[in-house]
């Protein structure tokens, strides 16, 4: 079973800052999932994505499907932008698994 | 296309009663997946489910617990007799067929027991 593991766990910044989260799994995936989780708790699908690089907005998502690693970027971060942020991939690497979920990045924007 | 709906929103129970938590997923979408994130805890599998048919359960406690997908309606999450452990946000994902990866997630069911 895929495992996950983001860093960092906890990132605080200023506003404009370019902010970068991790993501790395076990086990090869068809997709990987990033989600955004705000303090009223709900979740939004931010990027599926299987190769490469995808663009929406400020945000940028990478994945390096050989060394099974993924990156989020925010460009220009703004206080809206805080919530938390997970990365998740299908349990056993593909199809319509249920997903496995890292345990999120705590991202505050400051003013 | 209206996305995935959960209702409902908020649900407060009292030790020992029974909890409810539905699920419609996006017009179309045959594929219902369940995901329970506990206070502080990261989001966890439950269940996955096709129309009539329970896929994997592999996340889903073997007590208390059972979920349903019928041919006609929403999705049902059943916890009997609850527990204050299993005060959580309970979040319901869809997607279209077999081979899709994308998951569309609804709004949450914050389930209190008191």
């Amino acid at each position: 079973k895929n495992e996950v593991e983001q860093s960092p766990q906890n990132l605080t910044a200023q506003e404009g800052e370019f902010i970068t989260i991790n993501c790395s799994y076990s086990v090869g995936i068809s997709a990987l999932h990033w989600l955004q989780q705000h303090p009223g708790g709900g979740i939004v699908s931010l990027f599926m994505l299987s190769s490469g690089k995808k663009k929406h907005g400020r945000l940028i998502a990478t994945i390096n499907i050989q060394e099974k690693h993924s990156s989020l970027h925010i460009t220009a971060s703004h206080p809206r932008d805080s919530a938390v942020y997970i990365c998740a991939v299908p349990t056993s690497g593909g199809g319509a698994d249920g997903l496995t979920f890292g345990k999120g990045t705590h991202l505050i924007i400051q003013p | 296309n209206a996305g995935v709906m959960q209702n409902p929103r908020h649900l407060v129970r009292r030790r020992g009663q029974e909890a409810r938590l539905r699920c419609s997923p996006m017009k179309g979408h045959s594929h219902v997946y369940w995901y329970r994130q506990l206070p502080e805890e990261g989001l966890k599998f439950m269940v996955y489910l096709q129309k009539e048919n329970i896929i994997d359960e592999s996340g889903m406690p073997k007590e208390r617990f059972s979920a349903e997908f019928p041919k006609e309606g929403p999705s049902i999450l059943r916890i009997q007799q609850v527990v204050r452990g299993d005060s959580a946000a309970y979040f319901c994902a869809s997607s279209p067929d077999r081979v899709a990866d994308t998951q569309y997630f609804g709004p949450g069911t914050r389930l209190t027991v008191l």
